[in-house]
Formats: C-alpha cells, sequence, structure tokens
C-alpha cells in the first residue's frame, strides 16, 4: 500500500495569499499519478487536479499541481474566500490511497 | 451532468450486513468503473472498492474478505455490501465515478451510517 502523507496540518493564510500543500508518498508513485480534492464541511470531495498537474473542468488556473516520483504539491496561487476548505491528495497509480488533509484556514 | 445518490438504512446493528444502493442519474453506468469510499474522522478517506458494468471488481485488501460490489446495470445502480460490521465500519459512505483513471471525478452527497445496537 503507498501511504501519503501530508503536510502541514493546518496552513493559516489571508485571502490573496498563496497556498502550497504538501504530499509525499512512502513509494514512488506509479505514473506520477495524483490527484487533489477540496473538501468542505458537510459535501462531499471535490476533484481539483488528476495526474499530478491536469486541472479537472471548471478548476480555476490559480489552482495548480506539480511533481513526480514521492513529492507532489499543491498550490493555490491567490486565495479567495471560497478556497479555505480541507484538501486531500490521493494516489491512483495503484489501488487508491488518500493522504489525511491539510486544512487551509483564514488567518 | 453525471449524479450519485446513496440510499440505504442509516443504522446498522454490529455483525450484521450494511447495504448501500447508489443509483446514477445522467449518465450510463455501461461505461467507467465506479467505487464506494468511506470516510471516518479517524481513518480519513478509505477506498473500498470498485465495479465495472461487465462486473469487474476490484477491492480494497484491507476489507477485501467483507466486501461485495456488484451492479445492475438495468436499474443503473450499484450496491455495497459490507458484512460483520463492528463501530470501526461507523462512517460517511460514497459512491463516486471514476474519471480516466482511479481517480475519482464524481461523487454522491454521502450517507451517514453508524453501527449501533
Amino acid at each position: 500500500e503507498i501511504v501519503l502523507t501530508q503536510s502541514p496540518d493546518t496552513l493559516s493564510l489571508s485571502p490573496g495569499e498563496r497556498a502550497t500543500l504538501s504530499c509525499r508518498a512512502s513509494q514512488s508513485v506509479p505514473g506520477n499519478y495524483v490527484a487533489w480534492y477540496q473538501q468542505k464541511p458537510g459535501q462531499a470531495p471535490r476533484l481539483l487536479i488528476y495526474g499530478a498537474s491536469s486541472r479537472a473542468t471548471g478548476i480555476p488556473d490559480r489552482v495548480s499541481g506539480s511533481g513526480s516520483g514521492t513529492d507532489f504539491t499543491l498550490t493555490i496561487s491567490r486565495l479567495e474566500p471560497e478556497d479555505f476548505a480541507v484538501y486531500y491528495c490521493q494516489q491512483h497509480g495503484r489501488s487508491p490511497t488518500f493522504g489525511g488533509g491539510t486544512k487551509v484556514e483564514i488567518k | 451532468q453525471v449524479q450519485l445518490q446513496e440510499s440505504g438504512p442509516g443504522l446498522v446493528k454490529p455483525s450484521e450486513t450494511l447495504s448501500l444502493t447508489c443509483t446514477v442519474s445522467g449518465g450510463s453506468i455501461g461505461t467507467f468503473y465506479w467505487s464506494w469510499i468511506r470516510q471516518t474522522p479517524g481513518k480519513g478517506l478509505e477506498w473500498i472498492g470498485y465495479v465495472h458494468h461487465s462486473g469487474n471488481t476490484k477491492y480494497n485488501p484491507s476489507l477485501k474478505s467483507r466486501v461485495t460490489i456488484s451492479v445492475d446495470t438495468s436499474k443503473n445502480e450499484f450496491s455495497l455490501r459490507l458484512s460483520s460490521v463492528t463501530a470501526a465500519d461507523t462512517a460517511v459512505y460514497y459512491c463516486a465515478r471514476e474519471g480516466s483513471s482511479e481517480y475519482f471525478q464524481y461523487w454522491g452527497q454521502g450517507t451517514r451510517v453508524t453501527v449501533s445496537s
């Protein structure tokens, strides 16, 4: 099983600031197949990024993903009020597994 | 736009079988892979398994001995059965449709299942 570790647990930022979220895998992810999701309270996760860097339909270009091998990053260039949420990474190179999440909160 | 809706009992007794159904609208279940995922405060998000319209399945090894996922193409729905449940199976259960690979493009709203006597 590929274990994903996300850091930090919580990121306290102000609107307009840049958010950088990390996801580290216990072993190299086949195909660099990493997805990122946003989840707000009481809602299902929403797909943002797949294949490490491909944006899902309707996701703004201020949201980007990068990385390869075992280290992956989600970047939100300028935080909007609707971006404050919990973010999860997931590897889809083998039997799917998820990271523990990073909460982006308003400072 | 594909929509998914989970249904089933919100309360299940320990040692019994949890059964949920996901109804798909806005698209045919006859393509893609269809998954069940659960979320708990303690273990976070956990993929349970998937089914293809052909009946092909794949399960999380940690749950494989207790899980059955099946599909009914005539009703455009798929189902989850999890046997011998314990309190550790208390979770919000989501159904989801995969994209071109094993990521989850569309999700149901989730249904909370509590295991308790």
